[in-house]
Parts: structure tokens; sequence; C-alpha cells
């Protein structure tokens, strides 16, 4: 069966610090994988998506950067934190069987304080 | 663009009452929709979806929503709230052509009263 993972799970990081956060799942391949940051209040916000090794679209402009150095690892940098960064990150795989009703599967999320 | 709206950040019910959240989308076109819960510090399950076949969907843990077309709805009901229930839930869409994202809601925090 397929897993998903995430870590850290909690996370305190300084202004100005850098940021890495790593995602990686077992039991597929080839998977398109998603990073989503979910602010207090504000729902889930998609930050970027791949549908391959080296290949990232980014939904908003922003301080962070992702990358796919391999098949099922999904990476969210950032070199500078800032406040604003604070948040759940959450990613999500999804099987390429090229039918829409394919369902997003879930980590179990970062929780990442700037101070 | 397709969105979701959720009326109600937050709704408590009463254990054994009806649970009835919420959810209208915008689209275009006839969008395929999604219901997930999230339970505190936890990644998001799928509860339920909608992809243009009965209007009518079951989900998990006793969950049902209807697909209203005339109404841009998506509600997602219980008959019987259970303690377990208390979490967060959110409502999604994606366009029912080649489109790779889900757009959310801002969810719905579900409070159950003992």
């Amino acid at each position: 069966s397929q897993t998903i993972h995430q870590w850290p799970a909690t996370l305190v990081q300084p202004v100005g610090s850098p940021l890495s956060l790593e995602c990686t799942v077992e039991g597929t391949s080839n998977p398109n994988l998603y990073w989503y940051r979910q602010a207090a209040g504000r729902g889930l916000q998609l930050l970027f998506y791949s549908v391959g090794i080296g290949q990232i679209s980014s939904e908003v402009p922003q301080n962070l950067s992702a990358s796919r150095p391999q098949d099922r690892q999904f990476i969210l940098s950032s070199k500078k934190l800032l406040l604003s960064d604070s948040g759940f990150y959450l990613c999500a795989w999804r099987e390429k069987t090229g039918a829409l009703t394919d369902t997003q599967y879930f980590g179990p999320g970062t929780r990442l304080t700037v101070l | 663009a397709q969105s979701v709206t959720q009326l109600g950040s937050h709704v408590s019910v009463s254990e054994g009452a009806l649970v009835l959240l919420r959810c209208n989308y915008s689209s275009s076109v006839p969008p395929y929709l999604f219901w997930y819960v999230q339970y505190p510090n936890q990644g998001l399950q799928l509860l339920l979806k909608y992809t243009s076949a009965a209007t009518l969907v079951k989900g998990i843990n006793g969950f049902e929503a209807e697909f209203k077309k005339s109404e841009t709805s998506f509600h997602l009901t219980k008959p019987s709230a259970h303690m377990s229930d208390a979490a967060e839930y959110f409502c999604a869409v994606t366009p029912n052509f080649g489109n790779e994202k889900l757009t959310f809601g801002t969810g719905t925090r579900l409070t159950i009263i003992p």
C-alpha cells in the first residue's frame, strides 16, 4: 500500500533562517506531488505541484521554492523565512491514471512557526 | 475559475443530532467535488467525492452529500452526530477537464456538544 511521509512534524525557526521540508511517497511510482499551506482561517492554498522529476509548477509568487530531485521526493525550501511563512504545510500525492477523479492523498503535515 | 464557498466557519451540533455542512461552488462547467476531513494536527482524509455519476454520494463514517446543479450546492450531511465527528471539514472542487489542481474552501470546524 502507499504511504506518504513528511518531516519534521513541527519546526520553530527564526525570521531570516533557511527552511527545508521533505516529503516522500512509498508504494507508487511517478506520482503527481503537491505542496499546500494552511493558514488559520484561510483554508488550503496550493503552493507548488510537480508532474515529474525536475518539473515544478508554482501557483503563488512567494518566498518559497520547491524541488523534486527524485521520483517520490518533494522538497519545500526557503532561503530566508518571513513571519508570514508560518503555517501548516501539507504534502499530497495523486496517481497518474489520467482520470480526474483520482484522489489526492495527504501527508501528516509539518507545523512551522516563524518567530 | 473554479471556487467553493463554505457557509459557516464554525458549526455546533448536539450528539445524535443532524449534521449539515454547506458548500456552494462556482463553475462554468460541471465540476468534480470533494469533501475532506481533518482531525487536529493531521493531514486531510477523503470523505466522499462527486464525479458526475450519482448525485447522492455516500462516504465514510456515515456521511453523504448531494450534488444539486440548480442550487450549485454540495452540502455534507450525517443523520446522527457522534463525538468522533468533531473535526474540520473542507469542500474542494476541480473542473472536469484536464487540470491537476484542487481548489479548497476555507473549512468548517464542527463541534459536537455532549
